[in-house]
């Protein structure tokens, strides 16, 4: 029973261009989302998150986008850098415990 | 200065061993859990426990048994180790338990991996 889904398991994006990753969530009791980044051999480490009662949470190159309607949210890094390439993961949650997704491998190319 | 631990970060042993894996916070939190990253890549939780008292218990096999001596230390004891349990197992930590903004950003060690053959 997959309650959050990253259905894009890689994206490849050029330096400089936009980077939109994408999470689909199908409990309706979440109220609260996560983006986590990480790089090979290190944790997860959390980069930017939404309130159900927002749609948009904006910080510098990242922008969390929050579709309650459609149980979908997105990540936008603009610019894209090369250090940005890593897996991200989309992660919500109701309560004490966060449900991830299982991520997206990010590659920003030169 | 590390915030949230674990050691070792590789693990290999044999079926049937038992092996424990240790996790440290120096963040201060409330809150600390273990993750299980399965081959599929999906972290899902395994337990958390809230100032010592364990508040989450997913449905794992009773050979995981964890141990919070204090607040800050959350260890994951393993008995008689299987070839399924080769995995990633990472240690997170949180200011509190949930229910407040901002409070569910939880800090996260960078794993162990076990090997079990």
């Amino acid at each position: 029973d997959q309650q959050v889904k990253q259905n894009s398991p890689s994206l490849s994006v050029q330096e400089g261009r936009i980077s939109i990753l994408n999470c689909d969530y199908t409990n309706s009791m979440f109220d609260y989302f996560l983006w986590y980044k990480k790089y090979p051999a290190e944790g997860p480490t959390f980069l930017i998150s939404i309130s159900s009662i927002k749609d948009k949470n904006e910080d510098g190159r990242f922008t969390v986008f929050l579709n309650k309607s459609a149980k979908h949210l997105s990540l936008h890094i603009v610019p894209s850098q090369p250090g940005d390439s890593a897996v991200y993961f989309c992660a919500a949650t109701s309560g004490s415990r966060l449900t991830f997704g299982e991520g997206t491998q990010l590659t920003v190319n030169p | 200065d590390t915030a949230v631990s674990q050691t070792p970060k590789y693990l290999v042993t044999q079926m049937g061993n038992d092996k424990s894996i240790k996790c440290e916070q120096n963040l201060g939190h409330d809150t600390m859990y273990w993750y299980k990253q399965d081959s599929k890549k999906f972290l899902k939780i395994m337990f958390s426990y809230n100032n010592k008292e364990l508040i989450i218990n997913e449905t794992v096999p009773n050979r995981f048994s964890p141990k919070s001596p204090d607040k800050a230390h959350l260890n994951l004891h393993i008995n008689s180790l299987e070839l399924g349990d080769s995995a990633v197992y990472f240690c997170a930590s949180s200011q509190n338990r949930g229910g407040l903004a901002g409070s569910y950003e939880q800090y996260f060690g960078p794993g162990t991996r076990l090997t079990v053959t």
